[in-house]
């Protein structure tokens, strides 16, 4: 049973448009969500999080929609360059002392210019 | 500051055997976690340490997979009788404990079962 999902699986926009990368969960004790991005041969890294207390997290051109009562969240990604292209990742944790994260399977992001 | 310390970085092993994988996380992180990643699967959660004592290793396959952290500076995932489809690249993460603490990947190792 996969906790969290995401899709699309892969994406592919062209240089200046807005990604949307879309993310789903089960678990209603969930109550911190990241977005991990991985460049092909490095490691996976925190770009941006959220927790339900808002619905909305900004940085930059990285943006989280997060809508509780569907357990549903995206990241949007404006004015997108090649360098954003990447696997991104959802990921999720409940509160108390356990700090495991659950993660999607991930969407492959293209970029082209 | 070193980040996460991963060896071997890559690993080709024959069927049937063992392959042993290290982990040196950052230093002052008590969490340090396993995850495994395929294109299929994504990221899998395997196993988790808190202040060197396993608190939950709900995704580590049972028979062949066992994992340790001796001391605050190491922990290593061990694969008995590897198989075909152990092949991933598995990553270690160390954080600080609480919840909505980043997780700092390592660079993972390669393991290829031929």
């Amino acid at each position: 049973q996969q906790q969290v999902r995401q899709s699309p699986q892969s994406l592919t926009v062209w240089e200046g448009e807005t990604a949307i990368l879309n993310c789903s969960y089960e678990d209603s004790t969930f109550d911190y969500f990241p977005w991990y991005r991985l460049f092909p041969g490095e490691s996976p890294a925190l770009l941006i999080a959220i927790r339900p207390v808002s619905n909305k997290k900004e940085d930059g051109r990285f943006t989280i929609f997060f809508n509780k009562r569907e357990k549903k969240l995206s990241l949007h990604i404006t004015d997108s360059q090649p360098g954003d292209s990447a696997t991104y990742f959802c990921a999720a944790s409940d509160g108390g002392s356990n700090a495991k994260l659950t993660f999607g399977k991930g969407t492959k992001l293209s970029v082209k210019s | 500051n070193a980040g996460v310390i991963q060896t071997p970085r890559h690993k080709v092993t024959g069927k049937g055997q063992e392959a042993t994988l290290w982990c040196e996380p950052i230093s002052g992180h008590s969490a340090v976690f396993w995850y495994r990643q395929t294109i299929v699967q994504g990221l899998e959660f395997l196993t988790y340490f808190r202040n060197q004592a396993p608190i939950d290793d709900s995704g580590m396959p049972k028979e062949r997979f066992s994992a340790q952290m001796p001391n605050q500076s190491h922990s290593t995932l061990k694969i008995q009788s590897t198989q075909p489809q152990d092949s991933a690249v598995y990553l270690c993460a160390s954080s600080l404990v609480n919840s909505g603490n980043t997780l700092y990947f390592g660079e993972g190792s390669r393991l290829i079962v031929v």
